[in-house]
């Protein structure tokens, strides 16, 4: 089945800096790659997603980026604020079935 | 829309007893996905229903484990006889019809402690 890999586990940045989270995916007939924030206590909310059929996407400070031949696709983050320290998840879709298959998170710290 | 409901938001239970975890989706979806979360790891995909059907059970732990999806009213995650390592944040999920088409929406997860 689908394995989803994902670093770093922890990322410090100045506040200001871009942070940038990598992801690689094993099963190449996935075709939806969402990324989600976690804060502390609560449930993981959809910041940003990219189909297969698409190389890039961009909203505001966030973008993310796939590279379909090889397998992975990242989380840039501009700009960064304290208020974007959280827990990040990339996840991707299998092929056959509707279930998301989650990496296993980034701790994001921006400091001030 | 008041969004993915979780209930209870924490729940005690000592080893041995029974813990159910209830989910209201989102107002018309009729999909709802549970996940659990260890301690600082990521999401565990459990199971994947739709109205009075299990689609994919493939995360489910083979034992004490269930799942459901009445017609009327919430989807209910159970655990028997729960044992310390049963101890987790657990998350549904809703969307209305498949991911392909639809995101994920999550509720605030319920937080299972065994003493």
């Amino acid at each position: 089945g689908e394995n989803v890999e994902q670093h770093p586990s922890t990322l410090s940045v100045q506040e200001g800096d871009s942070a940038v989270i990598k992801c690689t995916y094993s099963d190449s007939a996935s075709n939806y790659f969402p990324w989600y924030k976690q804060e502390l206590g609560k449930g993981p909310q959809l910041i940003i997603d990219i189909r297969s059929n698409v190389g890039e996407k961009k909203d505001q400070r966030i973008a993310v980026t796939l590279n379909k031949t090889a397998k992975h696709f990242s989380l840039h983050i501009t700009e960064t604020q304290p208020e974007d320290s959280a827990v990040y998840f990339c996840a991707a879709k299998t092929s056959n079935t509707d279930k998301l298959i989650f990496g296993t998170g980034t701790r994001l710290q921006v400091f001030p | 829309n008041a969004g993915v409901m979780q209930n209870p938001r924490h729940l005690v239970r000592r080893r041995g007893q029974e813990a159910r975890l209830r989910c209201s989706p989102m107002k018309g979806h009729s999909h709802v996905y549970w996940y659990r979360q260890l301690p600082e790891e990521g999401l565990k995909f459990m199971v994947y229903l739709q109205k009075e059907n299990i689609i994919d059970e493939s995360g489910m732990p083979k034992e004490r484990f269930s799942a459901e999806f009445p017609k009327e009213g919430p989807s209910i995650l159970r655990i028997q006889q729960v044992v310390r390592g049963d101890s987790a944040a657990y998350f549904c999920a809703s969307s209305p019809q498949t991911v392909g088409a639809n995101v994920l929406t999550f509720g605030a997860g319920s937080r299972l402690t065994v003493l």
